[in-house]
């Protein structure tokens, strides 16, 4: 079975620390993803990573960066957490971007107060 | 720009009845997939729909994909308790790197 795993469930930060949120994979997938979800908003993509190295905008990119410095793990960075940041953070992977099957990690609720 | 859409958004209903979810999508695309969400929970893949007319079931879940008329249906048979989440349908787009556009879920309550 694809496992992801993230570094958190639940985390509580205040505004304006830099907040780090892991996410590995142990299947050898190409593509990751992170993704915010929040009540009536539905899922929204931030960043993703097709290779090593490589990223791309999503549709919600600002107030984040990501980091892919190995296959198996895609680091979300927000570098100066605010209020609205305020979300369940969804990292995700699939093998290739021809099959795309999406594998999710349990998800990281984070508060910034 | 492709658009995914669900309906219903909502639907409660009693143990042992039938319905259809539906999923719509805007542009042309010849895979759907869909999820299931608990409360509280992450995303789960259900099934992979990879081409027109294909069918897939597990247990009282059946989803279908008819890429003409840009529509897939999940029809839950007999419905159980257990069954209650959030059901999720998403759809690739080639014109974008693949992403997943994601419909916007349907949060079904099944009462005993």
């Amino acid at each position: 079975d694809v496992k992801v795993t993230q570094s958190s469930r639940y985390l509580v930060k205040r505004t304006g620390e830099k907040v780090f949120l892991e996410c590995v994979q142990d299947m050898d997938h190409e593509n990751m993803f992170w993704y915010r979800q929040d009540p009536g908003l539905g899922l929204r993509l931030i960043y993703f990573s097709y290779d090593v190295k490589m990223k791309e905008k999503g549709d919600i990119p600002e107030g984040y960066s990501v980091s892919r410095e190995k296959k198996e793990r895609f680091s979300l960075i927000l570098e100066s957490a605010s209020t609205n940041q305020t979300s369940m953070y969804l990292c995700a992977s699939c093998r290739t971007a021809s099959y795309n099957e999406q594998f999710f990690g349990p998800g990281t609720r984070l508060t910034v107060l | 720009e492709l658009k995914v859409e669900q309906n219903p958004l909502f639907l409660s209903m009693q143990e042992g009845k039938n319905y259809t979810i539906y999923c719509n999508y805007s542009t042309t695309s010849d895979r759907l997939y869909w999820y299931r969400q608990d409360p509280g929970k992450s995303l789960e893949s259900l099934f992979v729909l990879l081409s027109n007319g294909a069918v897939k079931q597990e247990g009282r879940l059946m989803a279908s994909l008819d890429t003409k008329a840009r529509l897939s249906t999940l029809h839950i048979t007999a419905a159980v308790h257990d069954l209650s989440a959030t059901y999720f349908c998403a759809v690739d787009d080639r014109t974008s790197n693949y992403q997943l556009i994601w419909g916007a879920g349907t949060k079904l309550i099944i009462k005993p």
